[in-house]
């Protein structure tokens, strides 16, 4: 089943301590975005990725790190979390056909993150 | 630069009666814009999305919108709103010419009174 995995989907940690959200996705697709969502903000875009070893910032990159390395895999880094980083995070793909930004963008089911 | 503004946080219909969902947008490109749906608890799934082609796009579930590029408006309606609709809805746009970032409104939840 084609499909966008994210783990863990519950995640409790506390301030200052390391944690990483994986994404994975088995459709071969290039392009591939983190999300945060906010009540009452919609969705904003913390990173996204062209393609393998390629990244950029989105909206609200402050406090993440991303990599990707292989095409499938689009972890989520969070190096020292902090109480506002507590939010529902979203991995996306899409295909990227040219233009990219036509592509229909397809969303794992979510990560819901509390730093205490 | 690229906005979209949501004008409804929330909106109430009664089962059978039209929706309407209001976007406006704004982008130094041609826009693509699309329409995301999220159930209770669940991921986002594209409603529809319009990129250069018909003006008039049709989705999933009944839903349409509109590109008017004159209003700067992409809002979604359906005739007749069923139970299974109540949702949030989210308009979204991103850019051509390379513009890769994709920009989402504040969402709207749709309430379907029996």
């Amino acid at each position: 089943e084609a499909q966008v995995t994210q783990n863990p989907r519950y995640l409790i940690t506390v301030t200052g301590k390391k944690l990483t959200v994986t994404c994975s996705q088995n459709m071969n697709h290039e392009y591939m975005s983190w999300y945060r969502q906010d009540p009452g903000l919609g969705l904003r875009q913390i990173y996204y990725s062209m393609n393998v070893e390629v990244t950029d910032k989105g909206d609200v990159p402050e406090g993440y790190k991303v990599s990707r390395k292989e095409k499938r895999n689009f972890p989520l880094i969070l190096e020292s979390p902090s109480p506002n980083q507590t939010s529902l995070y979203f991995c996306a793909s899409s295909l990227k056909v040219a233009p990219v930004s036509t592509d229909t963008q397809y969303f794992g089911p979510g990560t819901r993150l509390t730093v205490l | 630069a690229q906005s979209v503004t949501q004008l409804d946080s929330h909106v109430s219909v009664s089962e059978g009666t039209p929706v309407l969902l209001r976007c406006n947008y704004s982008s130094s490109y041609s826009p693509s814009l699309f329409w995301y749906v999220q159930h209770p608890n669940k991921g986002l799934q594209l409603l529809l999305k319009y990129t250069s082609a018909a003006t008039l796009v049709k989705g999933i579930n009944g839903f349409e919108a509109e590109f008017k590029k004159s209003e700067t408006s992409f809002h979604l309606t359906k005739p007749s709103a069923h139970m299974s609709d109540a949702a949030e809805y989210f308009c979204v746009v991103s850019g051509l010419g390379g513009y890769q970032k994709v920009t989402f409104g504040t969402g709207t939840k749709l309430q379907v009174i029996p």
